[in-house]
């Protein structure tokens, strides 16, 4: 079956160590995004990547950094940067613009210990 | 700059009951809009997609309405049932610039047994 799968599913960080969040979808699917999910604040953009080799900084990309090296991977890596990287992370894909819906991964659970 | 807004933030049913769930948008530019289930600790799950030109969508027992001229869409579930307890999420996705999809911060919905 066609979808995203993101992992790992629980991830751990210490402090001043960067980490890398994988998302890979079948769907043949142009454009990918990252959200970043905290309670109460519902989910905000982090990058989005319309095409392969291109992407741009959403609303929070400070302390996140992405690549789009291939159509089908998306990963993010969350730097040292990042000074409260814990949170529920969702990876989303979508056919191109317009009147497409999105699909959505089952999310990366990140934790500063 | 769109705007979703999402009321009752929570709410909380008898089992059997019928029930409503809102969803407000303030630009009526948009190609379409998009409910979406969330269980805690997981992804969100698809639940019905709404193009700009059309008024309605069904799903089993789930039933969407789009008022675009208004800026409001409602998700009507019918019978309600404890599996549907869940948060749910309605995003738009405008016409214009990047396209992203804007997110209301849900509604928490418990079905008591």
């Amino acid at each position: 079956d066609g979808g995203i799968t993101q992992s790992p599913k629980y991830l751990f960080r210490k402090e001043g160590q960067n980490v890398t969040l994988s998302c890979e979808q079948n769907l043949n699917h142009d454009a990918m995004y990252w959200y970043r999910q905290d309670p109460g604040q519902g989910l905000r953009l982090i990058y989005y990547s319309q095409i392969v080799n291109d992407f741009q900084k959403g609303d929070i990309a400070e302390g996140y950094s992405v690549s789009r090296e291939k159509k089908e991977s998306f990963p993010l890596t969350v730097t040292s940067a990042q000074k409260n990287p814990t949170a529920f992370y969702l990876c989303a894909s979508s056919t191109g613009t317009g009147s497409y819906g999105y699909t959505f991964g089952s999310g990366t659970r990140l934790t500063v210990v | 700059k769109q705007e979703v807004t999402q009321i009752p933030a929570a709410l909380s049913v008898p089992e059997g009951e019928n029930l409503v769930l809102n969803c407000s948008f303030t630009d009526s530019a948009i190609y379409n809009l998009q409910w979406f289930r969330q269980d805690p600790g997981k992804g969100l799950t698809s639940l019905l997609l709404i193009q700009s030109s059309q008024r309605e969508q069904t799903s089993g027992r789930l039933n969407a309405s789009l008022d675009k001229s208004s800026g409001r869409s409602t998700l009507y579930i019918a019978a309600s049932q404890p599996g549907d307890s869940a948060t749910y999420l309605c995003a738009v996705r405008p016409q214009g610039g990047s396209e992203k999809l804007v997110f209301g911060k849900g509604t928490k919905l418990t079905v008591n047994p």
